[in-house]
C-alpha cells in the first residue's frame, strides 16, 4: 500500500497571502494524484486530478503541480472561504490512499 | 447538478449490523463506479469499498473485508453499504462518492455526499 504524507499539518496564513501545501508519496505515482478540499459539515470537493488538472469550478487562485513522489498545492491569494482541510489522494496503484491532510487556517 | 444523499447512519452496538444508502441524481448512474469513504472522529479519509457501474466488480479495504458488502440498484440510482460485525473502530462519518469512470479501478472521487454518521458503542 502506498503511504501518503502531507506537510505541514496546520498552516496559518493571512488573507491575501500565499499558501503552499506539500504531499509526498512512499513510491512514485507518476501524475496519478488528486487534491480535495473539505470544510466541516460539508461534502469534500475535488480540486485537482492528474496532479495538476483543475476540476470544474475551482477558482484560478488554486494551482497544483508535481510528479513522482513530490506534489504541491498552492493557493496564490488566500481568501476566508479557503479555510478547510486539504487532502491528497493517490491512484497509481493498490487501494486508493489519502494523506492525513493539511488544515489551512486564516490568520 | 450531481447530488448524493446518504442515509442510514445511527448508533449501533458492537457486533451489530447496519445498512447505509446513498441516493444519487443528476448524472447517468450506471455509467459511474461508486465508492464509500469514511472519516473516523479526528482522523483523515479512508477508502472503504467501490463497486463498478454495472456491479460486476467490487473491492474492499482490508479493514472491512468479510464484514461489509457493497451493492447498487441502478434502477433506483442507489448504492448501499451493508455492514456486519460492527466494531468500535468502524465509528465514522461515511461518505458516498461518485468515481471518475465506470470501472471499479477508477481513479478519483469526482463528487461526494455530505455523509451519514455511524457510531458503534454499547
Amino acid at each position: 500500500e502506498i503511504v501518503m504524507t502531507q506537510s505541514p499539518a496546520t498552516l496559518s496564513v493571512s488573507p491575501g497571502e500565499r499558501a503552499t501545501l506539500s504531499c509526498r508519496a512512499s513510491q512514485s505515482l507518476s501524475s496519478n494524484l488528486a487534491w480535495y478540499q473539505h470544510k466541516p459539515g460539508q461534502a469534500p470537493r475535488l480540486l485537482f486530478y492528474d496532479a495538476g488538472a483543475r476540476a470544474t469550478g475551482v477558482p484560478a487562485r488554486f494551482s497544483a503541480s508535481g510528479s513522482g513522489t513530490e506534489f504541491t498545492l498552492t493557493i496564490s491569494s488566500l481568501q476566508s472561504e479557503d479555510s478547510a482541510v486539504y487532502y491528497c489522494q493517490q491512484y497509481n496503484s493498490g487501494p486508493r490512499t489519502f494523506g492525513p491532510g493539511t488544515k489551512v487556517e486564516i490568520k | 447538478e450531481v447530488q448524493l444523499l446518504e442515509s442510514g447512519g445511527t448508533l449501533v452496538q458492537p457486533g451489530g449490523s447496519l445498512r447505509l444508502s446513498c441516493a444519487a441524481s443528476g448524472f447517468s448512474f450506471i455509467d459511474y463506479a461508486m465508492s464509500w469513504v469514511r472519516q473516523a472522529p479526528g482522523k483523515g479519509l479512508e477508502w472503504v469499498s467501490v463497486i463498478s457501474g454495472r456491479a460486476g466488480s467490487v473491492y474492499y479495504a482490508d479493514s472491512v473485508k468479510g464484514r461489509f458488502t457493497i451493492s447498487r440498484d441502478n434502477s433506483m440510482a442507489t448504492v448501499y453499504l451493508h455492514m456486519h460485525s460492527l466494531r468500535a473502530e468502524d465509528t465514522a462519518m461515511y461518505f458516498c462518492a461518485k468515481m471518475n469512470s465506470q470501472a471499479a479501478a477508477s481513479h478519483y472521487y469526482e463528487s461526494w455526499g455530505q455523509g451519514t454518521l455511524v457510531a458503534v458503542s454499547s
